[in-house]
């Protein structure tokens, strides 16, 4: 069956600190994986995508992803987090070409304390 | 960016009416759009693609008749809950494509009574 697993569904950090947040995915096939983030009372957004290439991404506002394939794995990490970052993110999966059937996970929710 | 509209942003209705959401792109137009439905503490689960101008794809599970997509231009798409029930209360959010990528609406939350 095809799915998302996130592992932590509650962060409490400290500003400053590293983030690194856990996703792994069932998925037979090729895949593209995303990264959203939705901020309070916003939209969800893309924080960053993987489609082929270097399996190390970098997205918008120091974050990044690597692609570990052998471990089905989409980490997303942020060396040092800032207040702004209190948000929930969600890891999602997809077939390849098939870009806007995503299966998500159940979202991490961050806390960043000031 | 873009930008995706999605209305309302909460409703509540007494059990058997109908609920029709709104999704339009506002600055794109996008032939194909996405509806989701979130339940509490879950993740979020695609219920159907919308096809501008044919007939939406659903997934296993979700019921045509009960969740009724039109796309009817490329700017806007819309889902409507027939005779909705407690058990259709829900998150319910739509995403629009433009090229490669997936901008979302706001959401509705739907609260059956």
């Amino acid at each position: 069956a095809q799915s998302v697993s996130q592992h932590n569904h509650h962060v409490i950090l400290s500003e400053a600190a590293s983030l690194e947040l856990g996703c792994n995915y069932s998925y037979g096939g090729t895949v593209n994986l995303f990264w959203y983030v939705q901020y309070p009372g916003q939209h969800l957004q893309l924080l960053l995508k993987y489609f082929s290439g270097d399996p190390l991404v970098k997205g918008i506002k120091g974050f990044e992803a690597e692609f570990i394939k052998s471990k089905f794995s989409f980490n997303l990490r942020k060396p040092s987090v800032q207040w702004s970052d209190t948000a929930e993110y969600f890891c999602a999966v997809s077939g390849s070409g098939n870009t806007g059937k995503l299966i998500f996970g159940q979202g991490t929710t961050l806390q960043v304390k000031p | 960016g873009a930008v995706v509209s999605q209305h309302p942003s909460w409703v509540i209705c007494k059990s058997g009416t109908s609920v029709k959401i709104e999704c339009r792109s506002l600055d794109f137009q996008a032939t194909t759009m996405f509806w989701y439905r979130q339940f509490p503490k879950q993740s979020l689960m695609l219920m159907a693609t919308s096809n501008e101008g044919s007939k939406a794809t659903y997934e296993q599970g979700v019921e045509k008749d009960k969740f009724l997509i039109n796309h009817a231009s490329l700017t806007l798409s819309t889902l409507t809950v027939t005779s909705a029930h407690p058990e259709d209360s829900s998150f319910y959010i739509c995403s629009a494509r433009k090229g490669e990528k997936l901008f979302f609406g706001s959401g509705t939350q739907l609260s059956v009574l």
